[in-house]
């Protein structure tokens, strides 16, 4: 299992870019990047998966390095709303996914 | 989102009681999970199933029994648990294909045992 490793905390103010970067030296062939918000007492939410290069959604972006060792999401022009906890996961698609400790984001006025 | 339902939302339970939490998934995967995530912890995965079959048991204490009927319905039966079991306990749902697949969550049952 590829292990990932993110910033324990961020902070930001409104209307700012946020990003935040994931390692993980050890992923294999087969691994996807996931990313999850969690707000407190909720479960996780999907927020975008990728492969290789960039991909886009309506509340994200996700880029990867060719060689595919990290991956960064980026939050554009966050709100108070997207205080959360971040967790950046690889798998090859099958049953384990190991969360850890994930990226306290903290956004403030 | 509705697409993953748990109840009960919140559970007080004292240790000698017997206790059942449901978990119901309306996406039409094929793979349910139960978590774990005590307070300021990293979410624990607990059992995984596959089309009612359970793949994952993750050195889970036999005071949790989880049973899978088919594959849309997932409950966890609680008896004589500790108060350290006091935790948010979490299902999710997922369908495999391509060698990837995104979990959704339920939105918890909030457990404490006196």
């Amino acid at each position: 299992l590829a292990k990932t490793t993110q910033p324990i905390s961020m902070d930001s103010y409104e209307g700012q870019e946020v990003n935040i970067t994931c390692s993980h030296n050890n992923i294999a062939t087969n691994d996807y990047i996931t990313w999850y918000q969690q707000f407190p007492s909720q479960g996780p939410r999907f927020i975008i998966q990728g492969y290789k290069t960039k991909v886009t959604n309506e509340v994200a972006s996700l880029f990867i390095p060719a060689d595919r060792k990290s991956s960064t999401l980026s939050l554009p022009r966050v709100s108070l709303s997207d205080t959360a906890v971040y967790y950046c996961l690889v798998g090859d698609g099958y049953n384990k996914l190991i969360f850890g400790a994930g990226t306290r984001l903290a956004v403030h006025p | 989102e509705t697409g993953v339902t748990q109840t009960p939302r919140h559970l007080v339970m004292g240790m000698t009681n017997k206790k059942s939490l449901k978990c119901e998934q309306h996406l039409g995967h094929n793979a349910m999970y139960w978590y774990k995530q005590s307070a300021k912890k990293p979410l624990e995965l607990m059992f995984v199933y596959n089309f009612k079959e359970q793949t994952e048991n993750n050195s889970v204490p036999s005071r949790f029994s989880p049973e899978c009927p088919n594959s849309s319905h997932l409950f966890l039966h609680l008896h004589t648990l500790q108060p350290e079991d006091s935790a948010l306990y979490l299902c999710a749902s997922s369908q495999t294909r391509e060698g990837r697949h995104t979990q959704y969550f339920g939105p918890g049952t909030r457990l404490t045992v006196l």
